[in-house]
């Protein structure tokens, strides 16, 4: 099995700019979460999607949006771009039907903003 | 909302000692306690959990215990070696009940270093 797919895998953007991330979930995934990972920060949760419908959203401004597909393949949107902005964006996967299930990661998008 | 509170931020130990690190969680309704381990330059991988009707689970050299009374669980690794050398994080999902799913918050990381 294909495991999940994020792309691009590197960014550069300028402040102002708006910039759009893809990830492909693990085939018969429903569930798709995005997470922001700076260092000292951790991993700070943006948003969840499962079956289209964003279940969960973390405390980012609305800046930060996404979307799913019928194929449970996800998108994240970021616009006007902020210096503060620049970090790994890792989407995570998983069957999305228990509370227990394991998270299967991508490889995560490094976002410069300049 | 969920905050989960993760110490230290860095571990430095010798090859073969023992390392321990702490999370502590604010909401009493979370029910699912993760670890994960990314080492450098890859991606977040499901080390072992625990639920909160457990109060500790192993997995060879590595354990983690819960305390839901005090809301801190812990992230135990024995004989550790270089290879164990990573950044780890513990999570903790929110029982959201019904047919609602609750979010994971993940602490801030543990830089452990494993000297040979």
């Amino acid at each position: 099995k294909a495991g999940v797919t994020q792309t691009p895998r590197y960014l550069i953007k300028t402040r102002g700019q708006q910039v759009t991330l893809s990830c492909s979930p693990i085939s018969g995934h429903r569930s798709v979460s995005w997470y922001q990972q700076t260092p000292g920060q951790g991993l700070q949760f943006l948003f969840e999607y499962f079956s289209e419908t964003q279940r969960n959203k973390g405390n980012f401004p609305g800046r930060f949006s996404g979307r799913q597909f019928s194929n449970s393949r996800s998108e994240m949107n970021v616009s006007t771009l902020e210096l503060g902005d620049s970090a790994l964006y890792l989407c995570a996967s998983s069957l999305g039907n228990t509370q227990t299930e394991k998270l299967f990661f991508g490889s995560g998008t490094q976002l410069s903003v300049l | 909302g969920e905050n989960v509170e993760q110490h230290p931020s860095t571990l430095s130990v010798q090859e073969g000692d023992s390392a321990v690190i702490k999370c502590t969680y604010s909401d009493s309704a979370s029910n699912y306690f993760p670890w994960y381990k990314q080492e450098l330059g890859k991606r977040p991988q499901l080390i072992i959990d625990i639920r909160s009707n457990v109060g500790e689970k192993k997995d060879q050299r590595i354990a983690v215990t819960l305390n839901k009374t005090a809301k801190h669980f812990s992230l135990h690794i024995t004989e550790t070696q270089p290879e164990d050398s990573a950044v780890y994080f513990c999570a903790a999902r929110t029982h959201a009940g019904g047919t609602s799913y609750g979010k994971l918050t993940f602490g801030q990381g543990t830089i452990l270093t494993v000297h040979p």
